[in-house]
């Protein structure tokens, strides 16, 4: 069975732009989560979907917004970067509330 | 107090040897439990699952649970220097699938 897939795996942006970042989960996973990873602050969970319904949200500003397709698939988006959005975007996906595995990341860069 | 914590600092082993890693938990009510194993510059991959107290055991892992004390731990038997990457603990909240990580140990095995 094919894992969880994340694109793109590297982007560049500047500040005040927006980016839109894709996760399609392992077939049969209806949860998708998005976890934002750095240095400073490890893991910190952002948002999951389930069902093309927002279950559960992190302590993210509202520029962090995501959704989820009939076909599970999901895309967060971030509005007017800022510097400290820098960071690896990983995304996991489980059937429901259970085990959760990771995509390989997205590696934001913010100039 | 935080949610998860992993204090140690990294850890270094002599290859065979046991590495010991622990975590502690805030969330008297958490029920499921988890040990990845995250490489520099990859995704965390998962090692370990463990829901009710005692040990579990699966190869060169052994995962234990003390929900009275509130922590949970992981065994690294016969340590090998595929092994040295960072080890990460997360925690599950009550009635929701958002995972609480901690920051993380590294390990180091040495040849």
């Amino acid at each position: 069975k094919a894992g969880v897939t994340q694109t793109p795996r590297y982007l560049i942006k500047t500040r005040g732009q927006q980016v839109t970042l894709s996760c399609s989960p392992i077939s049969g996973h209806r949860s998708v989560s998005w976890y934002q990873q750095t240095p400073g602050q490890g893991l910190q969970f952002l948002f999951e979907y389930f069902s093309e319904t927002q279950r559960n949200k992190g302590n993210f500003p509202g520029r962090f917004s995501g959704r989820q397709f009939s076909n599970s698939r999901s895309e967060m988006n971030v509005s007017t970067l800022e510097l400290g959005d820098s960071a690896l975007y990983l995304c996991a996906s489980s059937v429901n509330t259970d085990t959760q595995y990771f995509g390989p990341g997205t590696r934001l860069t913010v100039l | 107090q935080k949610e998860v914590e992993q204090n140690s600092g990294p850890l270094s082993v002599p290859e065979g040897a046991i590495a010991s890693l622990n975590c502690t938990y805030s969330d008297r009510g958490s029920q499921s439990f988890f040990w990845y194993r995250q490489y520099s510059g990859k995704s965390p991959e998962l090692i370990m699952s463990i829901y009710s107290n005692g040990d579990k055991e699966d190869g060169r892992f052994t995962a234990q649970l003390n929900k009275a004390s509130q922590y949970v731990s992981l065994l690294i038997r016969d340590s090998q220097p595929s092994d040295s990457a960072t080890y990460l603990c997360a925690v599950r909240g009550r009635g929701n699938n958002r995972l609480a990580f901690g920051k993380g140990n590294q390990v180091v095995v040495i040849p």
